[in-house]
């Protein structure tokens, strides 16, 4: 059973245009987190939920909205797509923010700007 | 502000022998520290953690060392096969924060 999986795994798609990324967690856990990893693989946290509230927000652009409908899932939308969005997402989750636990993580969702 | 280092981006090992991985950090509250490994077309992967009351914690075939005293950590991965082929990350987090903060990252890769 795959833990925290992610749709679509790519995502080609033209500047302007609006995209969702879905995420789903089976671990029972209360936080997810998304991620932007860029071509240099430096991975940043962008969003953080805990039990569907947000908690952390880490000076994205409000392109980027995060949305929480139940604790096992966190999506993301982007509006108005540029090509510096280009990169590999991540979608997370841990037991909670403060109890030093394991982030696990998902396969990823490579978003391509043409 | 806060930062976790790596001190190479690249390293190469032969098979079979032992690798070891650096990494620095600059938060002096930094109390939990993890490795994750990270292969090609997939999410990073949990190796093994440290909490600051410890120096020393070993897995199957990796240890992971920490100095609170110049705030460095290293992974050792014992017997390096080709299945370790990966970029490894340093992550560091402090209990009252709610983020991790990730290294660069380092490439390791495995010679026949």
């Amino acid at each position: 059973d795959t833990a925290v999986s992610q749709t679509p795994k790519y995502l080609v798609t033209q500047m302007g245009n609006d995209k969702s990324i879905k995420c789903e967690q089976n671990l029972g856990h209360d936080t997810m987190y998304w991620y932007k990893q860029d071509s240099k693989k430096f991975l940043k946290i962008m969003f953080s939920y805990n039990n569907k509230e947000l908690i952390i927000n880490e000076t994205v652009p409000n392109r980027f909205s995060p949305k929480s409908p139940d604790k096992a899932h966190l999506n993301l939308h982007i509006n108005s797509l540029e090509l510096g969005d280009s990169a590999v997402y991540f979608c997370a989750s841990s037991q909670d923010p403060n109890s030093n636990q394991p982030q696990h993580f998902g396969d990823g969702t490579r978003l391509s700007i043409l | 502000g806060e930062s976790v280092g790596l001190h190479l981006p690249t390293l190469s090992v032969q098979e079979g022998d032992n690798s070891i991985i650096n990494c620095a950090y600059s938060n002096s509250a930094s109390d939990y520290f993890i490795w994750y490994k990270q292969e090609s077309g997939k999410g990073p992967q949990f190796i093994i953690d440290i909490r600051s009351n410890m120096d020393k914690r070993q897995g199957q075939r990796v240890t992971v060392l920490l100095n609170k005293t110049v705030k460095h950590l290293s992974l050792q991965i014992a017997a390096t096969q080709p299945g370790d082929s990966a970029v490894y990350f340093c992550a560091a987090t402090y209990s009252s924060a709610s983020k991790i903060i990730f290294g660069s990252g380092t490439r390791l890769s495995i010679r026949p």
